[in-house]
């Protein structure tokens, strides 16, 4: 069965910095995606980025970015320029193609921006 | 394009009644899930449904819990004869076929 752990409950940064999430994975599908979910005080659950396993470049969605190391099963987001409206939980999730097609979550990073 | 809907946004219900929850997926999609959020923690996989069938239900409950996926209509998560346990949010997801899950609103249940 996949797992995802995401060891760090709070992290905090200034305004305009540069914050990393971490989150590791088990899995021994071959093909599977891995996301970063936001989800803000109202409770919805917002698709930040998508990382195909068979891809090697990182993915990179404006001020976020991943980086993906594989053989080490970790998936961490990079956020650039933090600004207030990141402040929020953060899940990372894993999504086998091969088997049980359902996100496993871990369990959650809450950021706070300090202005 | 709406995006996946759920109602009711929030729900209050006593112990022992009945609770229904509705999701209508994006225009196109045709697979839906269920996942349930316990207060300060992550996402929990319940189901999996396609049109009229049940795909993967090995999140769920093995009793007082059901889904269902109609042919017209929305999906269904049904709670029978509610307790504290099941306050929690609800969220529902759809997607195509082995693609990314998008989200709905989520439905926050409340059992008093």
């Amino acid at each position: 069965a996949q797992t995802v752990t995401q060891s760090q409950p709070e992290m905090s940064v200034q305004e305009a910095e540069t914050v990393t999430l971490s989150c590791t994975y088990d899995t021994s599908e071959s093909d599977y995606y891995l996301f970063w979910y936001k989800q803000p005080p109202s409770r919805q659950m917002i698709l930040v980025i998508r990382q195909e396993a068979y891809k090697q470049q990182n993915a990179t969605e404006n001020r976020f970015s991943v980086n993906f190391q594989k053989a080490a099963k970790s998936f961490s987001l990079k956020i650039s320029d933090s600004q207030l409206g990141d402040a929020a939980m953060y899940f990372c999730a894993h999504y086998s193609l091969g088997g049980a097609q359902k996100l496993v979550f871990g369990q959650g990073t809450r950021l706070t921006i300090n202005p | 394009n709406a995006g996946v809907m759920q109602n009711p946004r929030h729900l209050v219900r006593r112990r022992g009644q009945e609770a229904r929850l509705r999701c209508s997926p994006m225009k196109g999609h045709s697979h839906v899930y269920w996942y349930r959020q316990l207060p300060e923690e992550g996402l929990k996989f319940m189901v999996y449904l396609q049109k009229e069938n049940i795909i993967d239900e090995s999140g769920m409950p093995k009793e007082r819990f059901s889904a269902e996926f109609p042919k017209e209509g929305p999906s269904i998560l049904r709670i029978q004869q509610v307790v504290r346990g099941d306050s929690a949010a609800y969220f529902c997801a759809s997607s195509p076929p082995r693609k990314t899950q998008y989200f709905g609103p989520g439905t926050r249940l409340l059992v008093l």
